[in-house]
């Protein structure tokens, strides 16, 4: 299995819902990213777990809340959203020694309304 | 400061022409990783192709090769005979340190739009 899955695909939520991304891999991969996408701009770093720990949090505000279950799963817990976060969520993993080995997820495109 | 600049927002070309997407970084990490990928609109990141620091030659997979200038920092990206699937989104990315160790996040350029017409 070489794939990064995320889900789901498509969500869209109120204001005050509380709903979560998805996102596994059994590659065997140690480092696991969560990425923000607005539309035709860059990833923007917003996670990263290394050894299921939280290695990096990059200002991200609380209403984004990161867990890392083990080293397969990774999930992003969303409560409170804005409008302005809506956008399109990427989930990468990376192999400690592997110069190429970073795999992207295909993505949720997240609407807040 | 950026550390990876893409300074063309949108290109245009003819199919079967070859085209150059110009990527340049800033690092002071000897030891480094450039990276290319195309977003389509459909939102998937898909990796083109790789380029470490020390490697000797500069890298091609098929129709794509990177013209890699390390006293420049230059890592431009070259796709032959253009085809009309290859109209994308094109990000430049770099990791900084010889692995993609503890958790080394990938940069990414601001991207250029590559339109490619019959």
């Amino acid at each position: 299995d070489t794939e990064v899955t995320q889900t789901p695909k498509h969500l869209v939520m109120g204001m005050t819902n509380k709903k979560s991304l998805k996102c596994e891999q059994h590659m065997g991969h140690r480092a696991m990213y969560w990425y923000k996408q607005k539309a035709k701009k860059p990833p923007e770093l917003m996670f990263v777990y290394s050894y299921e720990k939280l290695s990096i949090n990059e200002s991200v505000p609380s209403r984004f809340s990161p867990e890392c279950p083990n080293s397969s799963l990774l999930n992003l817990h969303l409560h409170a959203l804005q409008p302005e976060d809506s956008a399109l969520y990427l989930c990468a993993s990376s192999q400690d020694r592997d110069r190429t080995g970073y795999t992207f997820g295909s993505g949720t495109r997240l609407t807040v309304v | 400061a950026q550390k990876i600049t893409q300074t063309q927002p949108g290109m245009f070309v003819q199919e079967k022409e070859a085209v150059t997407l110009d990527c340049t970084y800033d690092t002071s990490d000897p030891s480094y990783g450039l990276f290319w990928y195309k977003q389509p609109s459909s939102g998937e990141m898909i990796f083109l192709i790789y380029q470490g620091s020390y490697d000797q030659q500069n890298a091609t997979e098929g129709r794509y090769s990177l013209n890699f200038q390390k006293a420049r920092k230059s890592a431009n990206l070259v796709i032959s005979a253009s085809q009309l699937g290859d109209s994308a989104m094109y990000f430049c990315a770099m990791r900084e340190g010889p692995f993609a160790q503890a958790g080394t996040a990938l940069i990414f350029g601001k991207g250029t739009t590559l339109s490619v017409s019959s």
